[in-house]
C-alpha cells in the first residue's frame, strides 16, 4: 500500500522564488498535518486538516505561508516568497481516525534550501 | 516555554545498557502520549503509545506522570539499532493538535 507521497523530495531555489510543496494523504485517512524540522526548532506544527478543513493554522509563520487541501488526497504548502530562513526539512503527515489517537502517518519529506 | 520539552542529548551509552529519557508537557488538558523514533535523515515512525497504567512492549517501557506532567521511556538491554532520535509526543484535548518534542538523541555503541 502507498503511504504518504511527498513532491518534490528535494527544492533548490532562490530568495524570492515561490516554493510549492505537495502532499497526497494515505487514502480513508481523515486528518492531514504539516510539520516543519530544522535543527534549531525541531519538528513544529505548521497547520493541520480535518475532512479537509483547516482547524489550527496558528503554527504557520507568517503571511507568505499557506496551505490548501482542495480534496481528501491532496494538500499543498506554498511560500511565496521564500527567504533562506525557510530553509528546513518540510514534513506531510495523515492520520486514519477522526480526533487522531496519536499514530501519524509520515512522508518522506521535502528538503527545501532557499538561497 | 516550549509545550514538550526534552532532553537533547546525546546519550551515549554501550549495547546492553539501560538509558531512559523524560519528557514534559505543559498544557495540563493534554489528552494522550505517544513516543516516535526518528532515524538519520528519515521521517519519524510510531514507537509506542503511553498509557496512565504505563505499558510495555518487549525492551521499552513508557510511562506517564499526569500530576507531574511528563512521561518517560526506558530501554533496557540497547542495542545498535536503538541508535536514533527519540521524540515525544502530545496530543490536546480535542484530539487534533499534535506536538512534539525536540527529541532526544541515542547512540549506542559497540
Amino acid at each position: 500500500d502507498a503511504g504518504v507521497i511527498q513532491s518534490p523530495r528535494h527544492e533548490v531555489t532562490e530568495m524570492g522564488q515561490e516554493v510549492t510543496l505537495r502532499c497526497k494523504p494515505i487514502s480513508g485517512h481523515n486528518s492531514l498535518f504539516w510539520y516543519r524540522q530544522t535543527m534549531m526548532r525541531g519538528l513544529e506544527l505548521l497547520i493541520y486538516f480535518n475532512n479537509n478543513v483547516p482547524i489550527d493554522d496558528s503554527g504557520m509563520p507568517e503571511d507568505r505561508f499557506s496551505a490548501k487541501m482542495p480534496n481528501a488526497s491532496f494538500s499543498t504548502l506554498k511560500i511565496q516568497p521564500s527567504e533562506p530562513r525557510d530553509s528546513a526539512v518540510y514534513f506531510c503527515a495523515s492520520s486514519p481516525i477522526q480526533g487522531n489517537t496519536g499514530e501519524l502517518f509520515f512522508g518522506e519529506g521535502s528538503r527545501l534550501t532557499v538561497l | 516555554r516550549k509545550e514538550v520539552e526534552q532532553d537533547p542529548g546525546p546519550f551515549n551509552v554501550p549495547e546492553g545498557a539501560t538509558v531512559a529519557f523524560n519528557c514534559t508537557y505543559s498544557n495540563s488538558a493534554s489528552q494522550s502520549f505517544f513516543w516516535y523514533r526518528q532515524d538519520c535523515r528519515k521521517e519519524p515512525k510510531l514507537l509506542m503509545s503511553v498509557y496512565s497504567s504505563g505499558n510495555e512492549d518487549g525492551r521499552f517501557t513508557a510511562q506517564l506522570n499526569r500530576a507531574s506532567q511528563y512521561i518517560s521511556l526506558l530501554i533496557r538491554d540497547s542495542k545498535l539499532s536503538d541508535s536514533a532520535t527519540y521524540l515525544c509526543v502530545v496530543i490536546y484535548t480535542g484530539g487534533f493538535k499534535t506536538i512534539f518534542g525536540a527529541g532526544t538523541r541515542l547512540f549506542v555503541k559497540a
